[in-house]
């Protein structure tokens, strides 16, 4: 199926660096999601954005959805050793006719490393 | 708190046993539900869509006699994988989504599925 394009595909950082890491489509989303997979579990939803050019913070996380669709970028500030893990961006297409058209199309990940 | 469980969270079977994996969504209805498959360091990959009180839509490439899915209430998805082999192994993860606009896509914590 369709992929996106994540990168980088893994960052290592030191504490207390800021990170960023991007999505882009060749496709237009409706929407776009970043998840956060620690190993063994399944992912964690960091932020979800619905409109083209929204800007959303979520504590040291912030994330925009890119005005033409098809781009999403994920900034982490000040970098802490528990963001270690697998972040991914998903975009999902989401009519109102709903069913299959809220499923998700997966970044490949980003794999953070934070040196203490 | 987590909004969708998973059961088993890990299953070890023989080849040739099948292997029910349950999907609940927890204090909300889903009456779509998404099955994934995730090996090491890739990236999740949608098998199958379930809609409650109707067949699953599955992937290409996905084998539905092989991949049973049951989604016969509005809180309860299960997964069968039957007559496993070891190219079965993998982490299988489920989601939900609430219905209605701007609600994401949740994740229960995953199955780790191993056939000897």
């Amino acid at each position: 199926g369709q992929q996106l394009n994540q990168s980088p595909q893994s960052m290592f950082i030191q504490e207390g660096e800021d990170v960023s890491m991007n999505c882009t489509s060749s496709s237009i989303f409706n929407t776009w999601l970043w998840y956060k997979q620690d190993p063994g579990e399944g992912p964690v939803l960091l932020i979800a954005l619905y409109k083209a050019g929204e800007l959303t913070s979520n504590g040291r996380l912030t994330a925009q959805f890119g005005i033409t669709r098809k781009d999403s970028f994920l900034n982490i500030s000040a970098s802490i050793p528990s963001d270690v893990g697998i972040y991914f961006c998903a975009g999902q297409l989401r009519e109102n006719s709903g069913g299959s058209n809220y499923k998700l199309t997966f970044g490949k990940g980003t794999l953070l490393t934070v040196n203490p | 708190g987590a909004v969708v469980s998973q059961h088993p969270s890990w299953v070890i079977c023989k080849s040739g046993t099948s292997v029910k994996i349950e999907c609940r969504s927890l204090d909300f209805q889903a009456t779509t539900m998404f099955w994934y498959r995730q090996f090491p360091k890739q990236s999740l990959m949608l098998m199958a869509t379930s809609n409650e009180g109707s067949k699953a839509t599955y992937e290409q490439g996905v084998e539905k006699d092989k991949f049973l899915i049951n989604h016969a209430s509005l809180t309860l998805s299960t997964l069968t994988v039957t007559s496993a082999h070891p190219e079965d192994s993998s982490f299988y993860i489920c989601s939900a989504i609430r219905t209605g606009p701007n609600s994401p896509l949740h994740f229960g914590n995953g199955t780790r599925l191993t056939v000897t």
